[in-house]
């Protein structure tokens, strides 16, 4: 069936770091793929999306492939600040009438000023 | 309204007792989504309601599990006879359709503790 998975954390930068939060994926046909983030006290929010192969979504700095050929979606982002610090989950969404989403385990993010 | 919201934001039961947890939607969201995420783990696709056909129960872990939406508006989940392993932040989500390009947009969840 469908999954997600994506690095383990936490992970704890200092602030203007470089980060890298893995994600693969296993899926039937051409999924959409998104990266989700929950801000501490708050909910979920989208933070960007990608529907199909070679696409790259982005929002806030952060930016995401969509790799076929390696069925990955890595989360980048150049400088991260202490407002960045939140949990990161990415999620599948495949084809057919659900629409359901499919999330990864998520990874805490910790940026140190 | 301006967003998904959810009730109550926290509920702590004892183990056997049945609880009911509310969702409300983003008005004219035709789909709604629960979603469970316990300690450590990714969320958990529980069910889902598009308009008014059958609902998808596919995800519901257990006959404990049942939820109801009364057309495109307020949805409720109920767990019956809870048990320790049902605790969990339950998650709601709603979206204009299930279109692949439609935004899922999450309520706040309800933290649930069964003692």
């Amino acid at each position: 069936g469908n999954s997600v998975t994506q690095m383990e954390g936490p992970v704890t930068l200092s602030e203007e770091a470089f980060l890298t939060i893995n994600c693969t994926y296993t899926a039937t046909g051409y999924p959409s793929l998104f990266w989700y983030v929950q801000y501490p006290g708050e909910g979920l929010q989208l933070l960007l999306k990608a529907t199909k192969a070679d696409d790259k979504g982005s929002n806030k700095g952060f930016e995401a492939t969509y790799r076929k050929e390696t069925t990955s979606f890595h989360l980048e982002k150049g400088s991260v600040q202490v407002s960045d610090s939140a949990v990161y989950f990415c999620a599948l969404r495949s084809g057919g009438s659900q629409g359901n989403l499919i999330f990864g385990k998520g990874t805490k993010l910790s940026v140190k000023p | 309204g301006a967003g998904v919201s959810q009730s109550p934001s926290n509920k702590v039961t004892e183990k056997g007792k049945d609880v009911e947890l509310r969702c409300d939607p983003i008005s004219g969201h035709t789909a709604l989504y629960w979603y469970r995420q316990r300690l450590g783990q990714g969320l958990e696709f529980l069910i889902y309601f598009q308009g008014n056909s059958a609902p998808d129960k596919s995800g519901l872990p257990s006959d404990r599990f049942s939820a109801e939406r009364t057309g495109e508006s307020v949805s409720t989940l109920t767990i019956q006879r809870t048990q320790q392993e049902d605790s969990a932040v339950y998650l709601c989500a709603s979206s204009r359709g299930t279109s692949l390009f439609n935004e899922q947009f999450f309520g706040p969840g309800t933290r649930l503790t069964v003692l």
